[in-house]
């Protein structure tokens, strides 16, 4: 089982909503991300936040609104969406960055989004 | 885009068979990573190799790394149905941004 936990597993929205997705990790790990999933792709980062703060953001349109409450959470504030952002949203949480480079990623099962 | 490249995209074979997955990348790696995704599930880490390392095993799987042609292969042997799925090499030049390659999709008949 993963010990990374993402919430809703699920989503359909309008493209004037507002949702969050969430993600949990109790592993200590201090490095938390985001990517973007879609069908029959490869994830493509979004967002990485080290220590609490935003290191990376790799370009994301403002309709994507990441933030990390604690060292154990990590939302994506989602508003006014496009259907083409409909895609698998997956967190992953690691130990920070050492000399080496980043190691493992835990990943979570992800939040299927769906934008109509 | 830095997202490297893996061949082939798709791979079917018989139970009992061997698998070989290769990847290139483009820029210079601190380490290499490959996971494994079931369909529409969250990927999980299969194996890390660093720049400095040529080999490394794990299981049934095999990993090998070539810094001067920026590729690297994943051997899994005695393939088995539950191997099925598809898998990820991604690179890491440093810091926390890891790059995933294009993916292979292996399926394994019985």
């Amino acid at each position: 089982d993963t010990e990374v936990t993402q919430t809703p597993k699920h989503l359909v929205m309008g493209m004037t909503n507002k949702k969050s997705l969430k993600c949990e990790q109790h592993m200590g790990h201090r490095a938390m991300y985001w990517y973007k999933q879609k069908a029959k792709k490869p994830p493509e980062l979004m967002f990485v936040y080290s220590y609490e703060k935003l290191s990376i953001n790799e370009s994301v349109p403002s309709r994507f609104s990441p933030e990390c409450p604690n060292s154990s959470l990590l939302n994506l504030h989602l508003h006014a969406l496009q259907p083409e952002d409909s895609a698998l949203y997956l967190c992953a949480s690691s130990q920070d960055v050492s000399l080496a480079g980043t190691g493992e990623l835990f990943f979570g099962e992800g939040s299927r989004l769906t934008v109509l | 885009s830095q997202q490297g490249e893996e061949d082939p995209q798709a791979l079917s074979i018989q139970e009992g068979e061997n698998a070989t997955m290769n990847c290139s990348y483009k820029t210079s790696i601190n380490n290499l990573q490959w996971y494994r995704q079931n369909s529409g599930r969250g990927l999980v880490h299969l194996i890390l190799i660093r720049s400095n390392e040529r080999e490394k095993h794990s299981g049934r799987l095999r990993v090998t790394l070539d810094t001067s042609k920026k590729s690297s292969s994943l051997l899994i042997t005695a393939s088995r149905a539950a191997d099925t799925a598809s898998y990820f090499c991604a690179s890491n030049g440093g810091g926390n941004k890891l790059t995933f390659g294009t993916g292979t999709q292996l399926k394994v008949e019985l």
